[in-house]
């Protein structure tokens, strides 16, 4: 399973576009990226996932430049409720899939 | 809706007292997982059944098991909780292990206390 690094945490304001980048310089090609968010006291819940190029959907985008070396994460006007850790997890489409998850991403959202 | 739920969200057991976690699921997944969360950390995968078949990690210690009856239920069991157990504990599923487009669905996990 590729390693990920992430940054330990972003600050950002209600309104603005955040962008969390995720690097998976090991990716292999059956692999591709998913992104988990997570609020305190609740269990991870699945925002994205995508293998190359872009992904869209209703909560987020999804960037992956052609080298696939990292992703981007993409939240659209961040608002209060938007603070969570984000995880970036690289899985292999084949077989049984394990998440590994990294350290995350602390998004703290100010007014 | 259907979903994962783990039951109770909180439990407080003795030092070396065996304690029972629960979790259903309404999705009809055949792959159950247990994660261990521990304060500020991100979630570790103890262990999951792929339909019967039970599989364990390499390092989740030996008084951690876990039981499923059915396709709905999952149990884990403690079999003699220490101080270093205390963490939410995370039930979750998937169809088939999770391939892409099938990601995991997570409960809101029992946070286990030990006294």
């Amino acid at each position: 399973l590729a390693k990920t690094t992430q940054p330990i945490s972003m600050d950002s304001y209600e309104g603005q576009e955040v962008n969390i980048t995720c690097s998976h310089n090991n990716i292999a090609t059956n692999d591709y990226i998913t992104w988990y968010q997570q609020f305190p006291s609740q269990g991870p819940r699945f925002i994205i996932q995508g293998y190359k190029t872009k992904v869209t959907n209703e909560v987020a985008s999804l960037f992956i430049p052609a080298d696939r070396k990292s992703s981007t994460l993409s939240l659209p006007r961040v608002s209060l409720s938007d603070t969570a850790v984000y995880y970036c997890l690289v899985s292999m489409n084949t077989g049984f899939q394990k998440l590994v998850f990294g350290t995350g991403t602390r998004l703290l959202v100010s007014p | 809706d259907a979903m994962v739920i783990q039951n109770p969200r909180y439990q407080v057991t003795q030092f070396g007292k065996p304690v029972t976690l629960s979790c259903s699921q309404t999705l009809n997944h055949n792959v159950m997982y247990w994660y261990q969360q521990k304060s500020s950390q991100a979630p570790k995968l103890l262990f999951h059944y792929y339909d019967k078949d039970f599989n364990n990690e390499a390092d989740t210690p030996d008084n951690f098991q876990s039981r499923r009856p059915n396709t709905s239920f999952c149990f884990l069991d403690i079999r003699s909780p220490g101080l270093g157990d205390a963490a939410m504990y995370l039930c979750a599923t998937s169809r088939d292990g999770g391939r892409e487009g099938q990601p995991q669905h997570f409960g809101d996990g029992t946070r286990l206390s030990i006294l």
